[in-house]
């Protein structure tokens, strides 16, 4: 089945501590995403990547960092920096960046720091 | 800049009644729209879109009209399942070369039977 993975599903860490958030994809997309979800809040973009080994920052990019060595992966970092790390975050990807590409979304990480 | 704006929840419908969620966005030019779906403790579900002014998206007899005169995509169905409860997510995408999907904030959907 081609898919969007993310793991794990909860992550609990301790404050202060760097976590890191894994994206998988084998839909053979392009691009890559990360969004931030919020109680009560739409999602915001955090990062994207349009091909491998190039990424771009989104909305609140601060107090994160990605890498996209490989198509398929897209891990997400979130650094002691980040003052409210915890959240939903969503991964997603699409063929490529043109206005007809539908993004398709992985099924999330819930993150709380303690 | 982008921005949508949806009907606030929590809307609470009984089985089988007809359902609208409103959506309007303001953009520059003419931005791609989007319905999402988030069931509870997944992610998002692409609903259905629609690229242009006057075109319908449909999918799982849900429906939404992009009218540009009223820059509104309303989300209808006309008779509503307990598997339909849910949160939606209205979205924009502008066509300027920029990536970013543009979300509202979300309605949450119950439906009882």
């Amino acid at each position: 089945d081609g898919g969007i993975t993310q793991s794990p599903k909860y992550l609990f860490r301790k404050e202060g501590q760097n976590v890191t958030l894994s994206c998988e994809q084998n839909l053979n997309h392009d691009a890559m995403y990360w969004y931030r979800q919020d109680p009560g809040q739409g999602l915001r973009l955090i990062y994207y990547s349009q091909i491998v080994n190039d990424f771009q920052k989104g909305d609140i990019a601060e107090g994160y960092s990605v890498s996209r060595e490989k198509k398929e992966s897209f891990p997400l970092t979130v650094t002691s920096a980040q003052k409210n790390p915890t959240a939903f975050y969503l991964c997603a990807s699409s063929i490529g960046t043109g206005e007809w590409d539908t993004q398709y979304f992985g099924p999330g990480t819930r993150l709380t720091v303690l | 800049g982008d921005s949508v704006t949806q009907m606030e929840g929590p809307v609470t419908l009984s089985e089988e009644a007809f359902l609208t969620i409103n959506c309007t966005y303001t953009a520059t030019g003419y931005p791609s729209l989007f319905w999402y779906v988030q069931y509870p403790g997944e992610g998002l579900q692409l609903l259905l879109k629609a690229t242009k002014a006057d075109d319908k998206g449909s999918n799982k007899g849900f429906e939404a009209t992009y009218r540009k005169e009223t820059t509104s995509f309303h989300l209808e169905k006309g008779s509503v399942q307990v598997s339909d409860s849910a949160v939606y997510f209205c979205a924009l995408r502008d066509n300027f070369g920029n990536e970013k999907l543009t979300f509202g904030t979300g309605t949450r959907l119950t439906i009882i039977p």
